[in-house]
């Protein structure tokens, strides 16, 4: 079945730099690519997602990258807030989930 | 417009009994999904349910089961509880996922704890 590693597992970043997080897949046949953004007490929500006929999207401050051939795909935030503070889940399909980054944005 | 709804938040239940979770997706919502979200290990898939059939399973026991009524909502049955068992249950919902309409709705979950 499909397998998702997400890295790092612990990040922190101060206010205004930039945060990336990385995934790798590893069924070829997945199409779909979305990341949530999970703040403590609440159920994940997604901030962006990408199909895999497509190698690049943009919103605002956060953009997702995709590498078909290699099987990876990154999220990058950009000036980063305090209010980024939170648990990044990426995902091959809405099934294979990985394992979530913590990411804390210090003032 | 109401989110999806998860019923109750919090149980406290002991090793071997029985627990019923529930959910509510968004109003014309057919797909329900249940994923369990222990300590460090992320989201881990369960059940897909859509149009009241199971569509998927996760890699778990047969004593975790659920259903999809004709209103949609769903629930969550786990058997036999073990301690490993207490997790964050997190429901979501889209309308049927087909291209352009994967993108899920979460509910803020049932917290379960198994003593």
């Amino acid at each position: 079945g499909e397998n998702v590693e997400q890295h790092p597992s612990t990040l922190s970043v101060q206010e205004g730099d930039s945060a990336v997080i990385k995934c790798t897949y590893s069924d070829s046949a997945s199409n779909y690519f979305p990341w949530y953004k999970q703040e403590l007490g609440k159920g994940p929500q997604l901030i962006i997602d990408i199909r895999s006929n497509v190698g690049e999207k943009k919103d605002q401050r956060i953009a997702v990258t995709l590498n078909k051939t290699a099987k990876h795909f990154s999220l990058h935030i950009t000036e980063t807030q305090p209010e980024d503070s939170a648990v990044y889940f990426c995902a091959a399909t809405n099934l294979n989930f990985g394992k979530g980054t913590s990411l804390l944005v210090t003032p | 417009e109401a989110g999806v709804t998860q019923s109750p938040t919090h149980l406290i239940k002991t090793r071997g009994q029985q627990v019923t979770l529930r959910c509510s997706p968004i109003s014309g919502h057919t797909s329900v999904y249940w994923y369990q979200q222990a300590l460090g290990l992320g989201l881990q898939f369960l059940l897909w349910y859509d149009e009241g059939e199971e569509r998927n399973r996760g890699n778990f026991p047969p004593r975790f089961s659920g259903r999809q009524f004709p209103n949609y909502s769903s629930e969550l049955n786990v058997n036999a509880l073990e301690l490993e068992d207490s997790a964050l249950y997190l429901c979501a919902s889209n309308f049927n996922p087909g291209q352009g309409h994967e993108k899920l709705f979460f509910g803020s979950g049932t917290q379960l704890s198994v003593l």
